[in-house]
C-alpha cells in the first residue's frame, strides 16, 4: 500500500493563478479531509469528505474548492491564488466506520506552496 | 467552543531525560483525544488515541497519555527520551458526533544529546 499520496511536493505560484492539489489513497477508505498548516497555528481543516459525492466545509474553506467522483481520489482546488493561501497542505484519509474522528487519520507527505 | 490549548510550544530535554507534554481541550461532549507526531519534513504520524475506560493509554514508540477528566488534560508521556523523537507533537480532540478533530498549535520538542 502507498498509503496516501500528495503531487506536487512543492509549488510556487503567483498570485491570480490556480492550480489542483493532487490526493490519492489507496486503503478503501471513506473519508478525506484537506488541511493546511501555517508556522505556529498547527492544522486547520480546509474541507472534508465522508464519502464519494460528498463533501463538506471544514473551518477555513474559503479561496478553495474540492471535489469527490471517486473513493480514492480527493483535489483541492486553489481557483485565485494569494499569498495568504502559501502553506502546507496535508491530505489525510481515515476509514470512517464508526464515525470519522474514531478512526485514525492517515496522513500524506505534504504540499509545499508558495504564492508570491 | 471547541479548542485544545497546548501551552508549551518549544521543548528542549536531554536524551535519557524524562518527559511530560502538555494538552488541555475544552469540548462538550465526551471527547476522543489523540496525540500525532510529525518528524521534519513529514505528515502526521498517530501516536495513540483515547477514547474511553483506562485513563492511562500506551501508544507506539514507548510513548504513553493520561486523560483527566476534571482537568480536561491529556498529557503526553515518555519517561526516557531518545535523540529520534525530536519533532513536532500535535493533540487533537474529536467526538462521536463530528466528522472533524480540533487540533492545538503543537510542541516542537528538541533532544540534546
Amino acid at each position: 500500500n502507498a498509503g496516501v499520496t500528495q503531487t506536487p511536493k512543492f509549488r510556487i505560484l503567483k498570485i491570480g493563478q490556480s492550480m489542483t492539489l493532487q490526493c490519492a489513497q489507496d486503503m478503501n477508505h471513506n473519508y478525506m479531509y484537506w488541511y493546511r498548516q501555517d508556522p505556529g497555528m498547527g492544522l486547520k481543516l480546509i474541507y472534508y469528505s465522508v464519502g464519494a459525492g460528498i463533501t463538506d466545509k471544514g473551518e477555513v474553506p474559503n479561496g478553495y474548492n474540492v471535489s469527490r467522483s471517486t473513493t480514492e481520489d480527493f483535489p483541492l482546488r486553489l481557483e485565485l491564488a494569494a499569498p495568504s493561501q502559501t502553506s502546507v497542505y496535508f491530505c489525510a484519509s481515515s476509514y470512517g466506520q464508526g464515525g470519522g474522528t474514531t478512526d485514525t487519520q492517515y496522513f500524506g507527505p505534504g504540499t509545499r506552496l508558495t504564492v508570491l | 467552543a471547541q479548542s485544545v490549548t497546548q501551552p508549551d510550544i518549544h521543548i528542549t530535554v536531554s536524551e535519557g531525560a524524562s518527559l511530560e507534554l502538555r494538552c488541555n481541550y475544552s469540548y462538550g461532549a465526551t471527547p476522543y483525544l489523540f496525540w500525532y507526531v510529525q518528524s521534519p519534513g513529514q505528515g502526521l504520524q498517530l501516536l495513540l488515541k483515547y477514547f474511553s475506560g483506562d485513563t492511562l493509554v500506551q501508544g507506539i514508540k514507548g510513548f504513553e497519555a493520561e486523560f483527566k477528566r476534571s482537568q480536561s488534560s491529556f498529557n503526553l508521556r515518555k519517561p526516557s527520551v531518545h535523540w529520534s523523537d525530536a519533532a513536532e507533537y500535535f493533540c487533537a480532540v474529536g467526538g462521536y458526533n463530528t466528522d472533524k478533530l480540533i487540533f492545538g498549535t503543537g510542541t516542537r520538542l528538541q533532544v540534546f544529546p
